[in-house]
């Protein structure tokens, strides 16, 4: 009973160095997220895909680029990391839109430290 | 702009009931979502709230009046396992979610 995956965990970046976070799911979902969740602040919206072949802009959008080729599958890509992008990433899914949508099942996490 | 607030931390007791304070506003309402994020775990959905008056789950119950944008989390019996941050999260009229920072509870012996 996978639910959502993320890989990898842990990543320590040097600043300028590129990375791509991986997510997938095995629930069938449409809908797929990444957040970024840092100290005192909300969960904030990186970028979202409401099906396959299709992203968009999420709050914080600055820095990062995602695909979603697969229907299971959503990456969230770092093209040159900062040490503003240290955070932990959360991978998210959801069923379809609307409001069910609000019930969104997470990943276990990605912590990135960018040095 | 849209904004969610709840406070920082609390502390209750083990056994006791603890009540858990969220405003809003925001453009739109399309329903209001209670989530629990243990320490270094992922959020876990726990309630959602759309219409006015209380919805009852269990231990966990919450509460919404559009009116006021305000929403509450009860929290009964009380055990240590309900340490955890949570989180109060609004549906805006584009169905995009906005999330509050999250209450910390620390549940004491």
């Amino acid at each position: 009973n996978a639910g959502v995956t993320q890989t990898p965990k842990f990543r320590v970046l040097k600043t300028g160095q590129s990375m791509t976070l991986l997510c997938a799911q095995d629930m069938n979902h449409e809908y797929m997220y990444w957040y970024r969740q840092d100290p005192g602040m909300g969960l904030r919206l990186i970028h979202y895909s409401v099906g396959e072949g299709t992203t968009a802009k999420g709050e914080v959008p600055d820095g990062y680029n995602v695909s979603r080729l697969k229907k299971q599958n959503f990456l969230l890509g770092l093209e040159s990391a900062a040490p503003s992008q240290t955070s932990v990433y959360f991978c998210a899914s959801s069923r379809t839109s609307g409001i069910v949508t609000g019930e969104l099942f997470f990943g276990e996490g990605s912590r990135l430290t960018v040095l | 702009g849209q904004n969610i607030d709840q406070p920082t931390e609390m502390t209750a007791t083990e056994g006791a009931i603890v009540q858990i304070n969220c405003t809003y506003q925001t453009s739109g309402f399309n329903g209001l979502f209670w989530y629990q994020q243990h320490a270094g775990e992922a959020p876990t959905f726990l309630s959602y709230n759309v219409l006015d008056g209380l919805e009852e789950k269990g231990r966990f119950s919450s509460f919404l009046s559009r009116s006021k944008g305000y929403s509450y989390l009860l929290l009964k019996e009380l055990q240590m396992k309900d340490s955890a941050s949570y989180l109060c999260a609004v549906m805006d009229s584009n169905y995009q979610l906005i999330w509050g920072a999250g209450t910390k509870l620390i549940i004491k012996p």
